[in-house]
Order: C-alpha cells, then structure tokens, then sequence
C-alpha cells in the first residue's frame, strides 16, 4: 500500500532563516506530488505540484520553491522565512482514480 | 473560475443529531471531481469520498451520506447520530480530471468546524 511521510512534523525557525522540508511517498512510482498550505483559520491553498522529476509548476508567488530530486521525494525551500510563511503544510500524492492523499503534514511557525 | 463555497464557517451540535454540511462549487469544466476531507485536530486530512461529475447518485457508507446535485452545483455531506468523534474540521474540494500529466490539483473551501457536544 502507498504510505506518504513528511518531515519534521514540527518546526520553529525565525524570521531571515532558511527552510527544507521534506516529502517522500513509498509503494507507487511516478506520482504526481502537491505542496498545500493551510493558514491558521483559513482552508489549504495549492503551492506547488510536479508530475515528474525535475518538474516544478508554482501555483502562487511567494518566496518558497519547490523541488523534486527523485521519483518520489518533493521539497519545499525557502532562502529567507517571512512571517506569513507560518502555517500547516501538507503534500500529497494522485492516484490514478484522481484521489488525493495527504501526508501528516508539518507545522511551521516563523518568530 | 473555480471555486467551492462553504458558508457554514462552525455547527455545534448535541451527540445522536442528524447534521448536514454544505457545499456549492463553481467550475467551467463538464468533467470534474468533487471531494470531502475530515481534518481531525490532529492536522492530517482524511479522504472520505470522491464523486465523479457524471454520476449523480447519492451515496452512503454508514452514517455518512452525499448528496450531489448538478442543477444547484452542491455536494452536501450529512452525518446521521453525530459522535464526539465526529468533531473535526470538514473540507469540500473540487478538482479537473488528472489525465496523467496534468494538474488536478483540489480546490478547497475553507472548511466547516463541527463540534459534536455529549
């Protein structure tokens, strides 16, 4: 069965500090991965998705990037955190029945 | 444009009530997605059902029921005899149809927060 991890579940950095968090999806192949983020309050907005290695496609413009250096690993960076980079962020992955599965997420405040 | 609308931003009710969540989307495409999430206070969002565009028929799968019409573009979720367990932030989401290359991202409401009281 398909099993998707992000890491860290909890992060605290402060402001001006860089960012990595990690996704990876285990037992399907070339999946289509998602970066979301759900501000406090507020529903989840699509960041960034990739259908392949390499391929990034940004949904908003922001000072965050994404990243996919394997078939099923998706990173979500930023050189410099603002404030408002504070939130819930979730991947997730399509089935071929164009459902969404989520990760546990991480939680990210910015100080 | 898409968009999913639900305007119940909290419901409160008392454990065993009937409760129903609400939903309308707009979309442009004849071939979509709809979707409802629970988001527990734990964070992780729970797949609960997807309903393709061209089936209309209403579904159940026990205290859960969806009822989809096209003619009003809602997809509402009901729970029958709520638990406590219940309690959760729900998430209603409309996609395009993912043809092996493209987006399919979801489009979210922002959620309705249902309290289920003993």
């Amino acid at each position: 069965s398909q099993t998707i991890h992000q890491w860290p579940a909890t992060l605290v950095q402060p402001v001006g500090s860089p960012l990595s968090l990690e996704c990876t999806v285990e037992g399907t192949s070339n999946p289509n991965l998602y970066w979301y983020r759900q501000a406090a309050g507020r529903g989840l907005q699509l960041l960034f998705y990739s259908v392949g290695i390499g391929q990034i496609s940004s949904e908003v413009p922001q000072n965050l990037s994404a990243s996919r250096p394997q078939d099923r690993q998706f990173i979500l960076s930023s050189k410099k955190l603002l404030l408002s980079d504070s939130g819930f962020y979730l991947c997730a992955w399509i089935t071929g029945y164009n459902e969404q599965f989520f990760g546990p997420g991480t939680r990210l405040t910015v100080l | 444009a898409q968009k999913v609308t639900q305007a119940q931003t909290e419901i409160s009710v008392v454990e065993k009530e009937d409760v129903t969540l609400d939903c309308v989307y707009e979309t442009r495409d004849t071939t979509y997605y709809l979707f409802w999430y629970k988001q527990p206070p734990s964070g992780e969002l729970v797949f609960l059902i997807r309903r393709n565009s061209f089936d209309e028929q209403n579904e159940i799968s026990g205290r859960y029921s969806w009822n989809f019409q096209k003619s009003t573009s809602s997809f509402n979720f009901t729970i029958t005899a709520s638990q406590v367990v219940d309690s959760a932030v729900y998430f209603c989401a409309l996609s395009e149809v993912n043809y092996g290359g493209s987006q399919g991202n979801l489009i979210f409401g922002k959620g309705t927060k249902l309290s289920v009281k003993p």
